[in-house]
């Protein structure tokens, strides 16, 4: 059974940081791109980063490139979002999902997200 | 950046009314859509791709049809278990982009 399991939500300041972990089981995580996608309270969707299999191509969104970093380590399973210079705009549910794959198109889960509140 | 526009962004049927929700993207997506639908407090669930694809498991009241920039899903006889919000995504070009999510609600 695929199983993402995202952590390390919780309340982040103003200018500060917090690294989100994600930690798949149940397929072969290295041979997947995986993506960060957030929800703000009472919103819709918004894709944020994704990473290749290998972890040598990362891509961003505007709202995100250059104060949050997608990594991932393959031996463990785990996807990593490290997020800097937080603001309340990024107060959100954070979910990492299967990236979509035009080979396995059908290959689509996301684990159950972990909430970020950007406050003082 | 692809602009996906959704519509409508609420609707209200009832329970075995024919329901259309559609997407009109900014530019041609080849048919790379994927439908989802997301219950309160939950994570979006996949129930189309390709456009049209249902994915193993979906009910087949549940279908996409479209091509180029206009994509439609229909849910073709309302079940109350189907009160969601569905999002539309384009995975054509990055970034990739979701539609604005339609509220569905019975009745």
């Amino acid at each position: 059974e695929v199983q993402l399991l995202e952590s390390g939500g919780g309340l982040g300041q103003p200018g500060g940081s917090l690294r989100l972990s994600c930690t798949a089981s149940g397929f072969t995580f290295s041979s997947y791109a995986m993506s960060w996608v957030r929800q703000a309270p009472g919103k819709g969707l918004e894709w944020i980063s994704a990473l290749s299999g290998s972890g040598s191509t990362a891509l961003y969104a505007d709202s995100v490139r250059g104060r949050f970093t997608i990594s991932r380590d393959n031996s463990k399973n785990t996807l990593y979002l490290d997020m800097n210079s937080l603001s309340a705009g990024d107060t959100a549910v954070y979910y990492c999902a299967i990236y979509p794959s035009t080979e396995r198109p059908d290959f689509d889960y996301w684990g159950q997200g972990t909430l970020v509140t950007v406050s003082s | 950046d692809i602009q996906m526009t959704q519509s409508p962004s609420s609707l209200a049927a009832s329970v075995g009314d024919r329901v259309t929700i559609t997407c009109q993207a900014s530019q041609d997506i080849n048919k790379c859509l994927n439908w989802y639908q997301q219950k309160p407090g939950k994570a979006p669930q996949l129930l189309i791709h390709d456009a049209s694809i249902l994915r193993t498991g979906v009910p087949s009241r549940f279908s996409g049809s479209g091509s180029g920039t206009d994509l439609t899903l229909t849910i073709t006889s309302l079940q109350p278990e189907d009160v969601a919000t569905y999002y539309c995504l384009q995975y054509e070009e990055l970034p990739l982009t979701f539609g604005g999510g339609t509220k569905v609600e019975i009745e």
